[in-house]
């Protein structure tokens, strides 16, 4: 059981937009700043998002993150077929004094 | 460019030890935390330690407690991961992470990993 919650599952067809939650709490989230990672098959993550809504320089712009109190999200629009991977956050959580994960999200693009 | 390299890696017997090591390229070591991450086969990522640039801040997630230690050679631009007492539960790809600038806990470079097994 993750401390972030995200959906394990997500899906949307070519050219859609597409968001992914990942709920927590005011240790983590609610306090600290959230990262995205993509996770291509047999490779490492990348980081996709960070510090809640900042694209590392050679993310594509259709990549943005936001975050309300304890909750994020991860918006993908202009879906495209490479988009169809795991996706997962990640935040510090102060009570726990480390980072947690979310369980990952698989994206499908139908 | 940005590189980190882990080994150390392979089988080992439940109770035994393995020394996991990063090697890292390309930038200023002693500008960012490190970290190790792991990811048992078909799961999700876990976080498992991180250590400041001087050593002073260390963390570790709850499991390993007790059991794992990271340090960190800032002249040999190296991180380490000393696993002890390890049970079928450690079986997992462990990723070498560098925390980016922001200083966010967010991890802009990994290395390619290196599996360890634990089984008899």
């Amino acid at each position: 059981q993750s401390v972030l919650t995200q959906p394990p599952s997500a899906s949307g067809t070519p050219g859609q937009r597409v968001t992914i939650s990942c709920s927590g709490s005011s240790s983590n989230i609610g306090s600290n700043t959230v990262n995205w990672y993509q996770q291509l098959p047999g490779t490492a993550p990348k980081l996709l998002i960070y510090s809640d809504n900042h694209r590392p320089s050679g993310v594509p712009e259709r990549f943005s993150g936001s975050k309300s109190g304890t909750s994020a999200s991860l918006a993908i629009s202009g879906l495209q077929s490479e988009d169809a991977t795991d996706y997962y956050c990640a935040a510090w959580d102060d009570s726990l004094h480390g980072v947690v994960f979310g369980g990952g999200t698989k994206l499908t693009v139908l | 460019d940005v590189q980190l390299v882990e080994s150390g890696g392979g089988l080992v017997k439940p109770g035994g030890s393995l020394r996991l090591s990063c090697a890292a390229s390309g930038f200023t070591f002693t500008s960012h935390r490190m970290n190790w991450v792991r990811q048992a086969p078909g799961k999700g990522l876990e976080w498992v330690s991180s250590i400041s640039i001087g050593t002073t801040y260390i963390y570790y997630t709850d499991s390993v407690k007790g059991r794992f230690t990271i340090s960190r050679d800032n002249a040999k631009k190296s991180l380490y991961l000393q696993m002890n007492s390890l049970t079928a539960e450690d079986t997992a790809v462990y990723y070498c992470a560098r925390e980016g600038v922001a200083a966010d806990y967010s991890f802009d470079y990994w290395g390619q990993g290196t599996l360890v097994t634990v089984s008899s």
